[in-house]
C-alpha cells in the first residue's frame, strides 16, 4: 500500500470552528489532492497541489483553504465548519501528471453539528 | 473542461451473469481514464487504466473496459460478477498535461445470490 496517512480519522466539531485536516506521505509523490465524498456527488475536488508551496482551486474550493510546506504533508483547513461540510474527506496523491495513478488514503469523516 | 458522467447511480445483478456500468467523459484533448474501485469503509483503488494504445484495457479481478474516442465513453465490463464485487466503481479522467483528475458520481453495483 502507498504510505499515506490522513489524520485525524474521525471528527465531530461545531459549527463556526475552524479544522484542520492532515494528509501525509512516505513516497515523496509531488501531486497530492484533496476531495471530499458525498453521496450522489461522487468525489469532487478540493484543492490540489502540484508542489511545496504551489496550489490551485479544485471544483469546490468554497470554505476551505489549504498548505504544503513540505513535501510530505497536504494540510486541509476548514476556517469556519459548517453543517454543509459534513463529509467524508480523502487526500490523495499522484508521481506524476496525467498517465499515472492515484493512491488514495482511508479517509477522514468529519461531522459538523 | 473536463467532466465525466456515470450514466447508472446503481446497478443489481445476480451473481454470474454479466454487467456493464457505464461511463463517458468530456474534454477538448487526448484523456486518460481509469477506473477505481472502493469497498466499504475503504479508500479507492485502481481497476484499471487508458494511457494510449489498445482500446480494450484488461484490469484486476476479471474486469475490463474499452475506451471509444468516437463516443467518448470508457464503458466497464465484466462476464461474470461474484458477491465481491459488490461496491461503488468511479471513471474518472484526466486530461494530458494537466494536474486535475477529476471523477464521476460514482455507480454502486449490488451483486445478489
Amino acid at each position: 500500500d502507498a504510505g499515506i496517512t490522513q489524520s485525524p480519522r474521525h471528527k465531530v466539531t461545531e459549527t463556526g470552528t475552524p479544522v484542520t485536516l492532515r494528509c501525509h506521505q512516505t513516497e515523496n509523490h509531488r501531486y497530492m489532492y484533496w476531495y471530499r465524498q458525498d453521496p450522489g456527488h461522487g468525489l469532487r475536488l478540493i484543492h490540489y497541489s502540484y508542489g511545496v508551496k504551489d496550489t490551485d482551486k479544485g471544483e469546490v474550493s468554497d470554505g476551505y483553504s489549504v498548505s504544503r510546506s513540505k513535501t510530505e504533508d497536504f494540510l486541509l483547513t476548514l476556517e469556519s465548519a459548517t453543517s454543509s461540510q459534513t463529509s467524508v474527506y480523502f487526500c490523495a496523491i499522484r508521481g506524476s501528471i496525467g498517465d499515472t495513478e492515484a493512491f488514495f488514503g482511508q479517509g477522514t469523516r468529519l461531522t459538523v453539528v | 473542461a473536463q467532466s465525466v458522467t456515470q450514466l447508472d447511480s446503481q446497478v443489481p445483478v445476480f451473481e454470474e451473469a454479466p454487467v456493464e456500468l457505464r461511463c463517458n467523459y468530456s474534454s477538448s484533448v487526448s484523456v486518460y481514464l481509469f477506473w477505481y474501485v472502493q469497498y466499504p469503509n475503504q479508500g479507492l483503488q485502481l481497476l484499471l487504466k487508458y494511457l494510449s494504445g489498445s482500446t480494450l484495457v484488461k484490469g484486476i479481478n476479471g474486469f475490463e473496459a474499452e475506451f471509444n474516442k468516437s463516443q467518448t465513453s470508457f464503458h466497464l465490463r465484466k462476464p461474470s460478477v461474484h458477491i465481491s464485487d459488490t461496491a461503488e466503481y468511479f471513471c474518472a479522467v484526466s486530461e494530458s498535461g494537466y494536474n486535475k483528475l477529476i471523477f464521476g458520481a460514482g455507480t454502486r453495483l449490488a451483486v445478489h445470490p
